[in-house]
């Protein structure tokens, strides 16, 4: 049973476009949000995170929105750059525990 | 400062046998997590040590176990290896037993391949 869904095993992007990776979750009992990412041979690395009681967050060229009546959540970057080419993890958790449930991980390429 | 220490980096072991994993969390970091990362399936969690006491478990049968010393360092252990075992294996410290508050940092992993 996949709580957390990441339906787009990869995606391709032209350098300076908008990357954007989707996720989709079936507990309503999540209320925080997270996206890692994760270059090979090393561990994932927090990227942004977003609380159920809002509906987006930014940090610099990353943005995350959630849409919690679509039990939905996605990750902007603007402007995509070539380092940005990794696997995009999206997590779940309910509060107070250290138990992330994760998606299957999407792969991002972005080409020059 | 120090990152998650995992050792080792691979490891190949037989079926049949029995792994023991390492990690040291950052300094100061009481909660210490598995997970386990297979191809297609993400990363799946094991289980979370805080304060030498296990305070979560996910869905994997028994032969996989864990603990953690006093120090915050934590081991995890799989008995009677099967190929299905060989993964990723990754540990993630923090400093608060709320993830919400502080995010996850991550080791590198310790890739097992079972043969």
């Amino acid at each position: 049973d996949q709580q957390v869904k990441q339906n787009s095993p990869s995606l391709s992007v032209q350098e300076g476009r908008i990357s954007i990776l989707n996720c989709d979750y079936t507990n309503s009992m999540f209320d925080y949000f997270l996206w890692y990412k994760k270059y090979p041979a090393e561990g994932p690395t927090f990227l942004i995170s977003i609380s159920s009681i809002k509906d987006k967050n930014e940090d610099g060229r990353f943005t995350v929105f959630l849409n919690k009546s679509a039990k939905h959540l996605s990750l902007h970057i603007v402007p995509s750059q070539p380092g940005d080419s990794a696997v995009y993890f999206c997590a779940a958790s309910k509060g107070g525990y250290n138990k992330l449930i994760f998606g299957a991980g999407t792969r991002l390429a972005v080409h020059p | 400062k120090a990152g998650v220490t995992q050792t080792p980096r691979y490891l190949i072991k037989t079926r049949g046998q029995q792994v023991t994993l390492s990690c040291s969390p950052i300094s100061g970091h009481r909660s210490v997590s598995w997970y386990q990362q297979t191809p297609g399936q993400g990363l799946q969690f094991l289980f979370e040590y805080f304060s030498e006491t296990q305070r979560n478990k996910g869905n994997f049968p028994g032969r996989f176990s864990g603990r953690q010393f006093s120090n915050s360092r934590s081991e995890m252990n799989v008995s009677t290896l099967e190929l299905g075992d060989s993964a990723l294996y990754l540990c993630a410290s923090s400093l608060e037993v709320d993830v919400t508050s502080y995010g996850y940092t991550f080791g590198s992993g310790t890739r097992l391949t079972v043969v």
